[in-house]
């Protein structure tokens, strides 16, 4: 079936350093791909996604590239800053009907000044 | 502005109690999810529904059961809470013409 595999956190940067969060997928065909960020106290909301391969999905500075040939969607961002410290979860909907997300385990960052 | 509504942010409720969990949305999507959140698990699936009257499990369903009596709202049942249904309890919903599914704030149910 689908998967999601993100990297454990928790995450611990200083402000202004690069963020790296790897995601890797399993599933048939060409799914879209999502990242969906949490901040505390609150519901998840949608960061960025891309719906094809070699797509490059981006917003607030943060970026992802599907990659079909590596199954990966890893999330970047050049600069961190104390505002993005949040749970990041990486998330595929499968090609071709269903409306279901899967979701990995969240990666919990945590950002100091 | 999409506006995913939860009626509780915190819930706390007794071993054996029926609990009612509500969510409402506002842009007339068909589609409305109900998720529970774990240290570690990440979201898990717990039922989704397509349309008014109609349901299906997701990945969790037992324990639980739902209601979609009017498109706008979709209710997480929990016939006889238990300890092990300790969790935080996130609604969503989308349409089909988008990928993005929009998610409430979340209620924190705590049974003792």
């Amino acid at each position: 079936g689908n998967s999601v595999t993100q990297m454990e956190g928790p995450v611990t940067l200083s402000e202004e350093a690069f963020l790296t969060i790897n995601c890797t997928y399993t599933a048939t065909g060409y799914p879209s791909l999502f990242w969906y960020v949490q901040y505390p106290g609150e519901g998840l909301q949608l960061l960025l996604k891309a719906t094809k391969a070699d797509d490059k999905g981006s917003n607030k500075g943060f970026e992802a590239t599907y990659r079909k040939e590596t199954t990966s969607f890893h999330l970047e961002k050049g600069s961190v800053q104390v505002s993005d410290s949040a749970v990041y979860f990486c998330a595929l909907r499968s090609q071709g009907g269903s409306e279901k997300l899967v979701f990995g385990k969240g990666t919990k960052l945590t950002v100091n000044p | 502005d999409v506006k995913v509504t939860q009626s509780s942010r915190y819930l706390v409720k007794r071993t054996g109690e029926k609990v009612f969990l509500e969510c409402v949305q506002d842009m007339d999507h068909e589609n409305m999810f109900w998720y529970r959140q774990d240290p570690g698990l990440g979201l898990r699936l717990i039922y989704f529904s397509y349309d008014v009257k109609m349901k299906e499990k997701g990945d969790i369903p037992e324990g639980y059961s739902v209601s979609r009596e009017k498109k706008e709202r979709f209710s997480l049942i929990l016939e006889s809470a238990s300890t092990n249904q300790t969790s935080m309890y996130l609604c969503a919903s989308s349409s089909p013409a988008e990928d993005t599914q929009y998610f409430g704030p979340g209620t924190r149910l705590t049974v003792l």
